[in-house]
Protein backbone atom coordinates (compact mmCIF):
# COMPACT_ATOMS: atom_id res chain seq x y z
CA UNK A 1 0.00 0.00 0.00
CA UNK A 2 1.20 3.31 -1.03
CA UNK A 3 1.20 6.25 1.53
CA UNK A 4 1.47 9.39 1.59
CA UNK A 5 2.20 10.84 5.51
CA UNK A 6 1.22 14.16 6.99
CA UNK A 7 1.04 15.16 10.68
CA UNK A 8 -2.82 16.26 11.46
CA UNK A 9 -2.02 18.94 14.03
CA UNK A 10 -3.46 21.50 14.26
CA UNK A 11 -0.23 23.21 13.53
CA UNK A 12 -0.30 27.03 15.82
CA UNK A 13 1.80 29.31 14.50
CA UNK A 14 1.45 33.52 15.37
CA UNK A 15 0.30 35.81 12.41
CA UNK A 16 3.81 36.81 11.03
CA UNK A 17 5.29 33.50 11.59
CA UNK A 18 6.92 30.84 8.67
CA UNK A 19 4.40 27.77 9.30
CA UNK A 20 6.47 24.99 8.29
CA UNK A 21 4.33 21.62 6.83
CA UNK A 22 6.00 18.11 6.20
CA UNK A 23 5.07 15.15 4.43
CA UNK A 24 6.72 12.04 3.63
CA UNK A 25 5.98 8.95 0.90
CA UNK A 26 6.75 5.47 0.67
CA UNK A 27 6.92 5.24 -2.92
CA UNK A 28 10.50 6.17 -4.18
CA UNK A 29 9.03 5.83 -8.16
CA UNK A 30 7.01 9.10 -7.18
CA UNK A 31 7.19 11.19 -10.24
CA UNK A 32 4.91 14.38 -8.96
CA UNK A 33 4.34 16.34 -5.63
CA UNK A 34 1.41 19.02 -5.02
CA UNK A 35 0.38 20.86 -2.15
CA UNK A 36 -3.60 21.47 -1.93
CA UNK A 37 -5.59 23.70 0.58
CA UNK A 38 -8.55 23.13 1.78
CA UNK A 39 -10.77 25.71 3.58
CA UNK A 40 -13.75 24.24 5.95
CA UNK A 41 -16.32 23.24 4.16
CA UNK A 42 -14.76 24.00 0.38
CA UNK A 43 -12.82 21.42 -2.21
CA UNK A 44 -9.23 21.55 -2.54
CA UNK A 45 -7.27 24.26 -4.21
CA UNK A 46 -4.30 23.77 -5.54
CA UNK A 47 -1.61 25.74 -4.44
CA UNK A 48 1.82 24.36 -5.58
CA UNK A 49 3.41 21.20 -7.99
CA UNK A 50 7.08 20.37 -7.95
CA UNK A 51 8.35 17.75 -9.88
CA UNK A 52 11.93 18.15 -9.15
CA UNK A 53 14.95 17.73 -6.04
CA UNK A 54 14.99 21.68 -5.00
CA UNK A 55 12.60 24.37 -3.78
CA UNK A 56 10.18 25.91 -5.82
CA UNK A 57 9.39 29.48 -4.48
CA UNK A 58 6.09 31.17 -5.70
CA UNK A 59 4.80 34.25 -3.61
CA UNK A 60 4.69 33.51 -0.20
CA UNK A 61 5.10 29.76 -0.72
CA UNK A 62 8.12 27.45 -1.25
CA UNK A 63 7.74 23.77 -1.80
CA UNK A 64 11.05 21.59 -1.17
CA UNK A 65 11.40 18.27 -2.40
CA UNK A 66 14.06 16.05 -1.30
CA UNK A 67 13.51 12.52 -2.90
CA UNK A 68 16.72 10.53 -1.62
CA UNK A 69 14.78 11.40 1.89
CA UNK A 70 11.14 10.36 0.11
CA UNK A 71 10.70 13.74 1.93
CA UNK A 72 8.29 17.32 0.73
CA UNK A 73 7.39 20.21 2.81
CA UNK A 74 5.42 23.28 2.24
CA UNK A 75 6.80 26.87 3.81
CA UNK A 76 4.29 29.73 4.24
CA UNK A 77 6.35 32.39 4.87
CA UNK A 78 4.42 36.10 6.77
CA UNK A 79 1.33 33.77 8.01
CA UNK A 80 -1.72 35.24 7.67
CA UNK A 81 -4.84 34.01 9.54
CA UNK A 82 -6.70 33.77 6.14
CA UNK A 83 -4.36 30.89 5.89
CA UNK A 84 -5.38 28.62 8.42
CA UNK A 85 -6.53 25.95 6.50
CA UNK A 86 -5.97 22.20 6.19
CA UNK A 87 -3.17 21.47 3.68
CA UNK A 88 -2.76 18.36 1.83
CA UNK A 89 -0.07 16.63 0.13
CA UNK A 90 -0.70 14.56 -2.90
CA UNK A 91 1.77 12.41 -5.18
CA UNK A 92 1.24 10.88 -8.48
CA UNK A 93 2.95 7.38 -9.07
CA UNK A 94 4.12 5.89 -11.89
CA UNK A 95 1.66 3.73 -13.80
CA UNK A 96 -1.69 5.21 -12.24
CA UNK A 97 -3.25 8.33 -13.05
CA UNK A 98 -5.39 9.34 -9.23
CA UNK A 99 -2.86 11.02 -7.15
CA UNK A 100 -2.83 9.25 -3.25
CA UNK A 101 -3.30 12.29 -0.72
CA UNK A 102 -2.18 12.59 2.87
CA UNK A 103 -4.72 13.19 5.43
CA UNK A 104 -3.52 16.48 5.55
CA UNK A 105 -2.42 18.82 7.88
CA UNK A 106 -4.74 21.46 9.85
CA UNK A 107 -3.17 24.73 9.62
CA UNK A 108 -3.86 27.32 12.51
CA UNK A 109 -2.66 31.00 12.44
CA UNK A 110 -3.02 33.16 15.73
CA UNK A 111 -3.70 37.22 15.03
CA UNK B 1 -6.09 28.77 -14.33
CA UNK B 2 -7.74 25.64 -15.08
CA UNK B 3 -11.39 25.98 -13.70
CA UNK B 4 -13.83 23.10 -13.05
CA UNK B 5 -17.47 23.93 -12.27
CA UNK B 6 -19.71 21.51 -10.97
CA UNK B 7 -23.69 21.52 -10.07
CA UNK B 8 -25.58 21.31 -8.61
CA UNK B 9 -23.72 22.52 -5.05
CA UNK B 10 -26.18 20.97 -2.96
CA UNK B 11 -28.90 18.62 -3.25
CA UNK B 12 -31.70 17.30 -1.00
CA UNK B 13 -33.16 13.87 -2.07
CA UNK B 14 -35.47 11.26 -0.53
CA UNK B 15 -34.79 7.89 -0.03
CA UNK B 16 -34.59 5.58 -3.08
CA UNK B 17 -34.52 8.27 -5.42
CA UNK B 18 -31.62 8.86 -7.75
CA UNK B 19 -29.13 11.92 -7.95
CA UNK B 20 -27.05 13.04 -10.45
CA UNK B 21 -23.95 15.16 -10.30
CA UNK B 22 -22.30 16.93 -13.13
CA UNK B 23 -18.44 17.99 -13.85
CA UNK B 24 -17.36 20.22 -16.15
CA UNK B 25 -14.01 21.40 -17.33
CA UNK B 26 -14.45 24.74 -18.23
CA UNK B 27 -11.46 26.07 -20.16
CA UNK B 28 -9.64 22.67 -20.47
CA UNK B 29 -9.88 19.07 -21.99
CA UNK B 30 -9.61 16.89 -18.90
CA UNK B 31 -8.63 13.57 -20.52
CA UNK B 32 -8.94 12.14 -17.31
CA UNK B 33 -11.68 13.25 -14.28
CA UNK B 34 -11.86 11.80 -10.44
CA UNK B 35 -14.89 11.69 -8.18
CA UNK B 36 -14.02 12.03 -4.15
CA UNK B 37 -15.93 11.81 -1.42
CA UNK B 38 -15.60 13.38 1.68
CA UNK B 39 -17.24 12.80 5.31
CA UNK B 40 -17.12 15.82 8.07
CA UNK B 41 -13.91 16.28 9.35
CA UNK B 42 -12.34 13.69 7.02
CA UNK B 43 -10.08 13.33 4.22
CA UNK B 44 -10.80 12.70 0.64
CA UNK B 45 -11.41 9.45 -0.33
CA UNK B 46 -11.44 8.23 -4.20
CA UNK B 47 -14.37 6.89 -5.12
CA UNK B 48 -13.80 6.48 -9.41
CA UNK B 49 -11.40 7.52 -12.10
CA UNK B 50 -12.75 7.82 -15.71
CA UNK B 51 -11.49 8.64 -18.94
CA UNK B 52 -13.08 9.68 -21.97
CA UNK B 53 -14.63 7.39 -23.92
CA UNK B 54 -14.20 4.65 -21.50
CA UNK B 55 -15.20 2.56 -18.19
CA UNK B 56 -14.92 4.23 -14.89
CA UNK B 57 -12.40 2.38 -13.04
CA UNK B 58 -13.66 2.27 -9.51
CA UNK B 59 -11.75 2.01 -6.04
CA UNK B 60 -12.22 -1.32 -3.94
CA UNK B 61 -15.36 -0.76 -1.85
CA UNK B 62 -16.78 1.42 -4.13
CA UNK B 63 -20.43 -0.28 -5.44
CA UNK B 64 -20.11 0.59 -9.66
CA UNK B 65 -23.61 0.05 -9.98
CA UNK B 66 -24.53 2.16 -7.10
CA UNK B 67 -22.46 5.21 -8.33
CA UNK B 68 -22.74 5.32 -12.18
CA UNK B 69 -20.17 7.10 -13.86
CA UNK B 70 -20.33 8.62 -17.75
CA UNK B 71 -17.44 10.51 -19.13
CA UNK B 72 -19.00 10.87 -22.52
CA UNK B 73 -16.58 13.93 -23.38
CA UNK B 74 -13.28 15.87 -23.15
CA UNK B 75 -14.86 18.15 -20.85
CA UNK B 76 -18.10 16.73 -19.20
CA UNK B 77 -18.39 13.49 -16.65
CA UNK B 78 -21.15 12.71 -14.36
CA UNK B 79 -21.77 11.02 -11.43
CA UNK B 80 -25.59 9.65 -10.63
CA UNK B 81 -26.52 8.00 -7.18
CA UNK B 82 -28.48 5.58 -7.60
CA UNK B 83 -30.94 4.72 -5.06
CA UNK B 84 -29.99 6.81 -2.65
CA UNK B 85 -29.97 6.12 1.17
CA UNK B 86 -28.83 8.45 4.51
CA UNK B 87 -25.87 6.89 4.43
CA UNK B 88 -24.80 8.17 1.25
CA UNK B 89 -25.30 11.81 2.25
CA UNK B 90 -21.62 13.78 1.77
CA UNK B 91 -19.72 15.59 0.10
CA UNK B 92 -18.89 14.92 -3.24
CA UNK B 93 -16.48 16.39 -4.95
CA UNK B 94 -14.73 16.08 -8.74
CA UNK B 95 -11.55 17.00 -10.19
CA UNK B 96 -9.78 16.74 -13.84
CA UNK B 97 -6.82 16.32 -15.19
CA UNK B 98 -5.66 17.07 -18.56
CA UNK B 99 -1.89 16.54 -18.03
CA UNK B 100 0.78 13.52 -17.42
CA UNK B 101 2.07 15.31 -14.70
CA UNK B 102 -0.89 14.29 -12.84
CA UNK B 103 -2.05 17.81 -12.12
CA UNK B 104 -5.87 18.17 -10.58
CA UNK B 105 -8.11 20.61 -9.91
CA UNK B 106 -10.77 20.35 -8.20
CA UNK B 107 -14.90 21.38 -9.01
CA UNK B 108 -16.82 23.52 -5.83
CA UNK B 109 -18.03 19.99 -4.46
CA UNK B 110 -21.86 18.87 -4.24
CA UNK B 111 -23.33 18.35 -0.74
CA UNK B 112 -25.92 15.56 -0.79
CA UNK B 113 -28.48 15.15 1.68
CA UNK B 114 -30.53 12.10 1.54
CA UNK B 115 -33.47 12.37 4.24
Amino acid sequence: QKEVEQNSGPLSVPEGAIASLNCTYSDRVSQSFFWYRQYSGKSPELIMSIYSNGDKEDGRFTAQLNKASQYVSLLIRDSQPSDSATYLCAVKDTGRRALTFGSGTRLQVQP
Amino acid sequence: GAVVSQHPSWVICKSGTSVKIECRSLDFQATTMFWYRQFPKQSLMLMATSNEGSKATYEQGVEKDKFLINHASLTLSTLTVTSAHPEDSSFYICSASGTYEGKQYFGPGTRLTVT
